[in-house]
């Protein structure tokens, strides 16, 4: 059975601040993806990474693929209170049903 | 664009009783999931389907079942509710294949007394 450990689980921290979400396995991903998920609202996808190494930007947040395509980070840069929610990452094994196996989630707090 | 549609979004069960949620796409997605999200758990897969037809069990399968007649529906029931089962469920669906994406709806929040 695949697991995918994601740390820290919860964080609190002040607008402006800069933080890392960590996604780590023991088994390697055919690709990877970050969820955002809003409270009272469905998970919405962020990114995709599928290269070992690939490193992908969206505004302030980056998103790195390890090169053994075990391991994914999501770096925040300078932090604000919109990005408020729980971050979900998701990691597919390669399995011909396509399931998605997801982290606990890490909930973010960002305050003014 | 309606996506990925669940009804209801809220229910409150009595121990015992059975239910179905329902979820539909437009998306014309081949793969359909139902997860349930428990807190501290994350997301976990309870049923899955790869095409009309074709269902298969999740992680965490027991105390429900689903049938897949149409691409577009994919219904979930509780055969036999228990407190166990309150949770939030969410319905999802993608093109198969490696790095698509997954489409969720909106949630179904479901209290079991």
């Amino acid at each position: 059975t695949q697991l995918l450990e994601q740390s820290p689980q919860f964080l609190s921290i002040q607008e402006g601040e800069n933080l890392t979400v960590y996604c780590n396995s023991s088994s390697v991903f055919s690709s990877l993806q970050w969820y955002r998920q809003e409270p009272g609202e469905g998970p919405v996808l962020l990114v995709t990474v599928v290269t070992g190494g690939e490193v992908k930007k969206l505004k302030r947040l980056t998103f790195q693929f390890g090169d053994a395509r075990k391991d994914s980070s999501l770096h925040i840069t300078a932090a604000q209170p919109g990005d408020t929610g729980l971050y979900l990452c998701a990691g597919d094994y390669g399995g011909s049903q396509g399931n998605l196996i997801f982290g606990k989630g890490t909930k973010l707090s960002v305050k003014p | 664009n309606a996506g990925v549609t669940q009804t209801p979004k809220f229910q409150v069960l009595k121990t015992g009783q059975s239910m179905t949620l329902q979820c539909a796409q437009d998306m014309n997605h081949e793969y359909m999931s139902w997860y349930r999200q428990d807190p501290g758990m994350g997301l976990r897969l309870i049923h899955y389907s790869v095409g009309a037809g074709i269902t298969d069990q999740g992680e965490v399968p027991n105390g429900y079942n689903v049938s897949r007649s149409t691409t577009e529906d994919f219904p979930l029931r509780l055969l036999s509710a228990a407190p166990s089962q309150t949770s939030v469920y969410f319905c999802a669906s993608r093109l198969r294949g490696p790095g698509n994406t997954i489409y969720f709806g909106e949630g179904s929040w479901l209290t079991v007394v």
